[in-house]
Parts: structure tokens; C-alpha cells; sequence
């Protein structure tokens, strides 16, 4: 069975950095491209990153761009979100998804950042 | 960026209703449109890819049509489960994108 468990969201403050993690089970990790999708609260989906299965190619939004890092270590099955810079605008619920070639078979549950003085 | 542009926002139903709803893009994407349900508290749930193919175990009163820039989502016989917003998304081309989202509610 496909598990992506979303973990490391809270409260931070504007300006400050936070890490998420997906570990993923259930599939051979490495062969398949993983992004992050964000939710703000009573709002719509946000794509917002994708990231290679083998790490050799990566997207962003433009909202994101500069500010986000996405990255991937295929030996612990886990995909990470590095964010820098957060703004109010990046409260949200981030999910991680895998793609089946293109569309999100599988999400996580998702873990919530809050951004806040 | 392409700009998916989903209609209505939201609908009042009735259990048994025949639901229709559209999305529009703002440039060719082919056949890669996926829809989404996503029910309160839940994380999204893949029921529709490119365009007209049901994914596993999706019951059939979910249909897709539509191809280049119209596209449609169509619950042929709404049942009280399917109370959810459902989302648009174009996997045509990075960045992807989504709908605004159409929220059912019960009339």
C-alpha cells in the first residue's frame, strides 16, 4: 500500500525557515517524480514543486521561486521542502504527491505550516 | 502560466441530481486534464485522468469529457458521499494548475 506521511510544519514567524519531510512506502521511491502541493486555509490547490526521481531536474512556482528548495534522498525514501524566507502568504497545508506519470494518484495528509507573528 | 477556469464556484444539488461542471483553459492542454475530489478535512483524491479516464476503483457515475480547452466533470447520479469541492488541474505543462474548485451542497 502507497504511504506518503508529511511531517516537520508549525508555527514560525515571518522571515524564518522551516524543513518538510514525506517519507514515502508501498513503491520503489526512486523511480518516481514527487511534488509538494500547498492548500491555504479556505482556498484552492497550489502546485507548487516537482523534483526528478533522480533529482536531476526540478520546478517551481513562481510564487516559490528562490525562496523554496526541493530535494530527495532516494536511500531514505524521503522527499524534503526547505523553506526560506516565509511570508504570511505561505500559511497553508502542504501535501506531498507522487505522479502516475502525471496525475496525483497518492497524496499525503498533508502537515500545516503557519506563518505568524 | 495556464489559467483553468472552473464554473460554477459552487452548486446546490440534491441527492439523485444529474451535476455538471466546466473548466476552461486558457490555452491548448490536450487531453491532460485531471479532476479532484477533495471532502472536508481530507486530502484530494484523484478520480478523473486525462481528460476521460476513471481511475481505479472510481464509481462509474463519474465521467470527464472534453479535449484542448473545454473540458467537463459530470456526476450522473449524486449521492450524499459525493458532497465535496472538486478541483480542475491541467497536467500539460509546469507550472500545473488548478481550478478555483466547485463546492456542492446539499439544496
Amino acid at each position: 500500500e502507497v504511504q506518503l506521511v508529511e511531517s516537520g510544519g508549525g508555527l514560525v514567524q515571518p522571515g524564518s525557515s522551516l524543513k518538510l519531510s514525506c517519507v514515502a512506502s508501498g513503491f520503489t521511491f526512486s523511480s518516481y517524480n514527487m511534488h509538494w502541493i500547498r492548500q491555504a486555509p479556505k482556498k484552492g490547490l497550489e502546485w507548487i514543486a516537482l523534483i526528478y526521481y533522480d533529482s536531476s531536474n526540478k520546478y517551481y512556482a513562481d510564487s516559490v521561486k528562490g525562496r523554496f528548495t526541493i530535494s530527495r534522498d532516494n536511500s531514505k525514501n524521503t522527499l524534503y521542502l526547505e523553506m526560506n524566507s516565509l511570508r504570511s502568504e505561505d500559511t497553508a497545508m502542504y501535501y506531498c504527491a507522487k505522479t502516475n506519470p502525471n496525475w496525483f494518484a497518492y497524496w499525503g495528509q498533508g502537515t500545516l505550516v503557519t506563518v505568524s507573528s | 502560466d495556464i489559467v483553468m477556469t472552473q464554473s460554477p464556484t459552487s452548486m446546490s444539488i440534491s441527492v439523485g441530481d444529474r451535476v455538471t461542471m466546466n473548466c476552461k483553459a486558457s490555452q491548448n492542454v490536450g487531453s491532460n486534464v485531471d479532476w479532484y475530489q477533495q471532502k472536508t478535512g481530507q486530502s484530494p483524491k484523484l478520480l478523473i485522468y486525462k481528460a476521460s479516464n476513471r481511475y481505479t476503483g472510481v464509481p462509474d457515475r463519474f465521467t470527464g469529457s472534453g479535449s484542448g480547452t473545454d473540458f467537463t466533470f459530470t456526476i450522473s447520479n449524486m449521492q450524499a458521499e459525493d458532497l465535496a469541492v472538486y478541483y480542475c488541474m491541467q497536467s500539460n505543462s509546469y507550472p500545473y494548475t488548478f481550478g478555483a474548485g466547485t463546492k456542492l451542497e446539499l439544496k
